[in-house]
Order: structure tokens, then sequence, then C-alpha cells
């Protein structure tokens, strides 16, 4: 089956640039989105289309996708911003699929 | 404004069934795809199923095909999954979540989730 691997954990102090990646044989082919999910609530898209950003997702958070990588990047990352992050894409067949999701630590 | 409310969660023993529901409201619920994802305790998201807005075709992950149906009915606004045979391992919070109108745009709303738990 498809999958989408995602490093478990990425940790930067506030201000810095966060980067997390994403890779998938078919990214090629299909687009990336992106999820943040905080603690007891439910997932927020943030960037869709690899690189689109949702209304009132900070300017902060951009998308990028180049062969089998997506990546996310958030500019100036600040403590809010703490949370899991997971990658989402299609299979061959339309199927949904999530990597297995990496936690940002801002401190 | 776009609000997903599940409901139908609960203590199941294994081998059982549960019927989850989904109400829709803020959108056109018969122009979109839509999607069940859960979470199981401590892990990260795992898709689990999808219909077309018109009900006519239904996808699948692997690990639930032939156990839990999808299916909607855009006359109330609502999407279903009908979970049977479950198990150990289906214990999680199910969430319902808007997709596109075309078929591989991602989920873009979510509910806040049903928990099932699965357990003797």
């Amino acid at each position: 089956s498809y999958e989408l691997t995602q490093p478990p954990s990425v940790s930067v102090s506030p201000g810095q640039t966060a980067r997390i990646t994403c890779s998938g044989d078919a990214l090629p082919k299909k687009y990336a989105y992106w999820y943040q999910q905080k603690s007891g609530q439910a997932p927020v898209l943030v960037i869709y289309e690899d690189s689109k950003r949702p209304s009132g997702i900070p300017e902060r958070f951009s998308g990028s996708s180049s062969g089998t990588m997506a990546t996310l990047t958030i500019s100036g990352a600040q403590v809010d911003d703490e949370g899991d992050y997971s990658c989402y894409s299609t299979d061959s067949s339309g199927r949904g699929v999530f990597g297995g999701g990496t936690k940002l630590t801002v401190l | 404004e776009v609000q997903l409310v599940e409901s139908g969660g609960g203590l199941v023993q294994p081998g059982g069934s549960l019927r989850l529901s989904c109400a829709a409201s803020g959108f056109t619920f018969s122009r979109n795809w839509m999607n069940w994802v859960r979470q199981a305790p401590g892990k990260g998201l795992e898709w689990v199923a999808k219909i077309k807005p018109d009900g006519s075709e239904k996808y699948y992950v692997d690990f639930v095909k032939g156990r839990f149906t999808i299916s909607r009915d855009n006359a109330k606004n609502s999407l279903y999954l009908q979970m049977n045979s479950l198990r150990g391992e289906d214990t999680a919070m199910y969430y319902c979540a808007r997709g596109g109108e075309q078929q591989l745009v991602a989920p873009d709303y979510w509910g806040q989730g049903t928990l099932v738990t699965v357990s003797s």
C-alpha cells in the first residue's frame, strides 16, 4: 500500500524556521496537503494543493513540492505553532493517505 | 459556516457493530465528497473511507474493506459509517470530514469526532 513518510519530530526555537518534510513516490503526480492538529482538537488544513494557503492561515505557513518530497515551512515559528503536522495525498486509486505525523516543538 | 457533527460512538464488544452518523450544515452537502478519518489514541491520522456526492462511488482503506460501509443521505444532509466485526484495533476517534467537489481534493472541514472503543 502507498505510504507517506514524515520525520517523527522537529524542534526549533521561537523565531526560527521550521521545515517538515513528507516523502512519497506519487508526489510528483499528486498534490500534497498539510494539517495542523493541537492536542484534543480536530485537524486544521494549513496548506492545500502543495503550496496554497486557506483563508485565515498566517502567511508564515508555506508549502512546496519537488519530486517525491513535499515540504511545509513555518517561517518565524511561534510557540502557538506547536502541535502535530500531517501530510495527506492520494494513491493511484484515489484513496486517501496520511503521513505518520510530525510533532513540532517550539521552545 | 460549515458544521459537521458526529454521533453514534461508544463502547462495543469485539465482533460487535456500530453506526456512526455525521450531520452536515452550512454548505450544499450534495456537491461534496465526504470522508471518514480515524485516529487511534496517541497515534496519527488514518484515512478510512470516502463517498462520491451522489453516493455512486465508494473507496475504503484495505483493512476495513468488507467490514465497514460508508453511505450518505443527501436529503438529510447526513453521512454514515456502518462498522461491523469490530476489533480492538478499531478503537479510535472517528472524524467526519468534507472533501471537495472533485474526487482527489483533500478534506478541508472536520467535525470534532466521535469516540469508538472496542473492548470486552
